[in-house]
């Protein structure tokens, strides 16, 4: 199986700062990964696809990117509603379909 | 719009079995890979298994290949979970999802709350 290393665990950030979140997998996927977003009691939403392919009505704000094996999140002037916890997944080499551990994503 | 409506979750004892339904509509369930993922109270997600269009092919998790079956019913918009031999460490909130064979989770169920206690 392939292994996904999401980091940080945790994250506590300021309004309008930009944040980072950053998953390695365990060997080469090709791009094959996606972004999600789980905001307290709700199901996850998809972010972003194929690395870096923003799904539809995500704001501008959330980008993808990477390859290879280094892959990362980047959220633009941090806005309340994004208090949330970010996943990644990664779906070249299945199955299984592995997630990272997930980050948890804090107003400061 | 595309909407995902899991039930049949509850309170089971060890050793029980236990049905998941999904009940699918919006879009055109027969086109469409299906899966299921969980995640246990305060953790990650767990891919379980998904299925194809005509249910002629399955794939699971290899550890939880043995108690899960993935199933789907075209005519009637629906796909199952059926579990078995349940254990507390299958406790979990069960979400259905749209999507699969080499690709990602476009649409997520809101989830359903599966608790294995004596």
């Amino acid at each position: 199986d392939i292994q996904m290393t999401q980091s940080p665990a945790s994250l506590s950030a300021s309004l309008g700062e930009t944040v980072t979140i950053e998953c390695r997998a365990s060997e080469d996927i090709y791009s094959n990964l996606a972004w999600y977003q789980q905001k307290p009691g709700n199901s996850p939403q998809l972010l972003i696809y194929d690395a870096n392919s923003l799904a539809d009505g995500v704001p501008s704000r959330f980008s993808g990117s990477g390859s290879g094996t280094q892959y990362s999140l980047k959220i633009n002037s941090l806005q309340s509603e994004d208090v949330a916890s970010y996943f990644c997944q990664q779906y070249n080499n299945y199955p299984p379909y592995t997630f990272g551990a997930g980050t948890k994503l804090e107003l400061k | 719009e595309v909407k995902l409506v899991e039930s049949g979750g509850g309170l089971v004892q060890p050793g029980r079995s236990l049905k998941l339904s999904c009940a699918a509509s919006g879009f055109s369930f027969n086109d469409y890979w299906m899966g299921w993922v969980r995640q246990a109270p305060g953790k990650g997600l767990e891919w379980i298994g998904e299925i194809n269009q005509d249910s002629s092919t399955i794939n699971y998790t290899p550890s939880l290949k043995d108690k899960f079956t993935i199933s789907r019913d075209n005519a009637q918009n629906t796909l199952y979970l059926q579990m078995s031999k349940l254990g507390s460490e299958d406790t979990a909130i069960y979400y259905c999802a749209r999507g699969g064979y080499g690709s990602y989770v476009d649409y997520w169920g809101q989830g359903v709350m599966v608790t294995v206690s004596s």
